[in-house]
């Protein structure tokens, strides 16, 4: 079965850029969606189609995917972006996946 | 703007059936898009349940397809969940949300907006 795999934790200063990655067989060939979850709240979509911001969310929030691995990139990161994030793909089977998530700190 | 909003029972009792309803407001069910159900067991990641549109087609997650039922009432807006043979393994935070993208390849789906979630416990 498609699996999608993140790492647990990531943490960066104020300021630097942070990178999340997701990794899956063949993810490039998939579009990924990226997700931000705070403590008590819902999932808001923050990337679609790879790299598409919806409205609302930050220009320091960009998305890539190429061969195994797409990348949540954060730029500026601020303590307010301190969250879980998850990424979702659909695998060929017609099946939504997501991945573990990654808690993402700000130091 | 949209807005869903998830109801039912919060507690249920091992082996009996969860069932929860998905209210949308600001958007006609109707429209050309797909419904889905996620769950998040306390501390844990996502769990895609399973996806349906307007005319009732449905597409479910591999490893609950064989519990799980959705159904769409288009008179109501609304959309709903059943889950029958409930273990403890299954008390979570229950989400609705719309689903957006396209299914020709490469397919692209996404979810947004999200309902604000229903804890529902399996306990006796």
């Amino acid at each position: 079965s498609f699996e999608l795999t993140q790492p647990p934790s990531v943490s960066v200063s104020p300021g630097q850029t942070a990178s999340i990655p997701c990794s899956g067989d063949d993810l490039g060939y998939n579009y990924v969606s990226w997700y931000q979850q705070k403590p008590g709240q819902p999932p808001v979509l923050v990337i679609y189609q790879d790299a598409k911001r919806p409205s609302g969310i930050p220009e320091r929030f960009s998305g890539s995917n190429s061969g195994n691995t797409a990348t949540l990139t954060i730029s500026g990161t601020q303590a307010l972006d301190e969250a879980d994030y998850y990424c979702q793909a659909w695998d060929s089977d017609s099946h939504v996946v997501f991945g573990g998530g990654t808690k993402l700190t700000v130091l | 703007q949209v807005q869903l909003q998830e109801s039912g029972p919060g507690l249920v009792r091992p082996s009996g059936t969860l069932s929860l309803t998905c209210a949308v407001s600001g958007d006609y069910i109707t429209r050309n898009h797909w419904w889905t159900w996620v769950r998040q067991p306390p501390g844990k990641g996502l769990e895609w349940i399973g996806e349906i549109d307007q005319s009732g087609s449905t597409n479910y997650s591999p490893s609950l397809k064989s519990r799980v039922t959705l159904s769409i009432d288009t008179s109501k807006n609304q959309f709903s969940l059943r889950l029958n043979s409930v273990t403890a393994a299954d008390t979570a935070v229950y989400y609705c949300a719309r689903e957006s993208g396209h299914l020709s390849a490469p397919v692209s789906v996404w979810f947004d907006p999200w309902g604000q979630g229903i804890l529902v416990t399996v306990s006796t």
